[in-house]
């Protein structure tokens, strides 16, 4: 069945490093969207892609959607102490389904 | 204004008793979802309620679950005879339209179940 697997599972870095996180689908998506969930927290949104191919910027944060629209993709340039936390795709398929990425968790070594 | 509430925070369960989630989503939002998360893992759906739509209960994993949405608006998750494997966070979320392209699910801060 529609599922959206992501990778790594874990990522640990030494901070100012750069970090990625991709996720895949195994059918086209309407949409992606990220969250992040700090440790002890619950997941908060991000930013959501809908178009082929499209980019966004959140300052060290950029996220990228397939030209397929079934892969997507999480950078953090630099990163900080503060980026610690567990980050989530979620696609929805075209038959109006949602699910969730199993999660890449990050840990930032000062 | 406030955001998704669930309560209560923690409960701590025996196994084979009943339990009731609670979750009151933003105000004027349409769309309520259950998720469930275990220690470590990912989200797993459980059900999404859009509106007076019948509920998408696709995600519940055995017909112990159970979850209704009164008025469209305060939500209800019922596990009945909870066993250990039932042991995690249940968030619930809520979206202004639905699952529809351009909307946001905002989290509650989920209620950790502990089934002894």
């Amino acid at each position: 069945g529609q599922q959206v697997m992501q990778i790594p599972q874990y990522q640990h870095v030494q901070e100012g490093e750069d970090f990625t996180t991709y996720c895949n689908s195994s059918t086209t998506l309407s949409n992606i969207q990220w969250y992040k969930q700090r440790p002890g927290g619950h997941p908060v949104f991000l930013i959501q892609l809908v178009k082929s191919g499209e980019v966004k910027k959140q300052k060290r944060l950029t996220f990228q959607f397939g030209e397929a629209k079934k892969n997507s993709s999480l950078h953090i340039t630099a990163t900080q102490t503060t980026d610690v936390g567990t980050y989530f795709c979620a696609g929805l398929s075209n038959f109006n389904k949602f699910y969730f990425g199993s999660g890449t968790k990050l840990n930032v070594k000062p | 204004g406030a955001g998704v509430s669930q309560s209560p925070s923690n409960k701590v369960t025996e196994k084979g008793k009943d339990v009731e989630l609670r979750c009151d989503p933003i105000s004027g939002h349409t769309a309520l979802y259950w998720y469930r998360q275990s220690l470590g893992q990912g989200l797993e759906f459980l059900i999404y309620f859009q509106g007076n739509s019948a509920p998408d209960k696709s995600g519940l994993p055995s017909d112990r679950f159970s979850a209704e949405r009164t008025g469209g608006s305060v939500s209800t998750l019922t596990i009945q005879r909870t066993q250990q494997e039932d042991s995690a966070v249940y968030l619930c979320a809520s979206s202004l339209v639905g699952l529809t392209a351009g909307d946001t699910q905002y989290f509650g801060p989920g209620t950790r179940l502990t089934v002894l």
